[in-house]
């Protein structure tokens, strides 16, 4: 099982709709939860972080985290052509001391 | 303020070269990262500087891979006797202290081996 698991995609939402995105984690007892957006040949840009229960909301985009269950999701609203991109999700376990990335959704928003 | 700076962004070398690759944190961060991400694959943890601790190492792929920071700023990651399959995209990071926080990624150093 890996460490962080994401659906590589292609997601593929129409322009104006919800793209939802998922994250899995092993380590229970992960502390920080993060969501990086990759366009090609460009690096990672962190776009929101998480780190309690719940959800955080900044923008189009909402960060929901469920440490029970071990996931972690982020939701853009209004998908526009220009959030086409990979997201990273990335989870901070205390047990390796590392940040842990998956290895990423590609969004596609058509127009 | 200004972010993350690397540098060369690209670096083209042939088989049996060092190279030398640098990354100008953000200011007052004390944590440095180092990732690689080769084509089409996830980020690869390589090393991480906080403050004057020692660094953790562990994610160096073997010992041609060196890296150190000067005055808790400035980080040169160091590839001796390089491979074709060390190709790939050098990431630097930084955070405002530890790992659990949020880092910040350079525009990356693209190195091709040939």
């Amino acid at each position: 099982q890996k460490e962080v698991e994401q659906n590589s995609g292609p997601l593929s939402v129409p322009e104006g709709a919800i793209a939802s995105l998922n994250c899995t984690y092993s380590d229970r007892v992960s502390q920080s939860f993060f969501w990086y957006r990759q366009y090609s040949g460009k690096s990672p840009e962190l776009i929101m972080s998480i780190y309690s229960n719940g959800d955080k909301e900044d923008g189009r985009f909402t960060a929901q985290l469920n440490k029970a269950s071990q996931y972690v999701s982020l939701l853009i609203r209004d998908s526009q052509p220009s959030d086409s991109a990979t997201y990273l999700c990335a989870v901070y376990g205390g047990a390796t001391n590392k940040l842990i990335f998956g290895t990423g959704t590609l969004l596609a928003v058509q127009p | 303020g200004a972010g993350v700076s690397q540098s060369p962004s690209n670096k083209v070398t042939e088989k049996g070269k060092d190279v030398e690759l640098r990354c100008d944190p953000i200011s007052g961060h004390t944590a440095l990262y180092w990732y690689r991400q080769s084509l089409g694959q996830g980020l690869e943890f390589l090393i991480y500087f906080q403050g004057n601790s020692a660094p953790d190492k562990s994610g160096l792929p073997s010992d041609r891979f060196s890296a150190e920071r000067t005055g808790g700023s400035v980080s040169t990651l160091t590839i001796q006797r390089t491979q074709q399959e060390d190709s790939a995209v050098y990431l630097c990071a930084s955070s405002f202290m530890g790992v659990g926080n949020e880092q910040f990624f350079g525009p990356g150093t693209r190195l091709t081996v040939l």
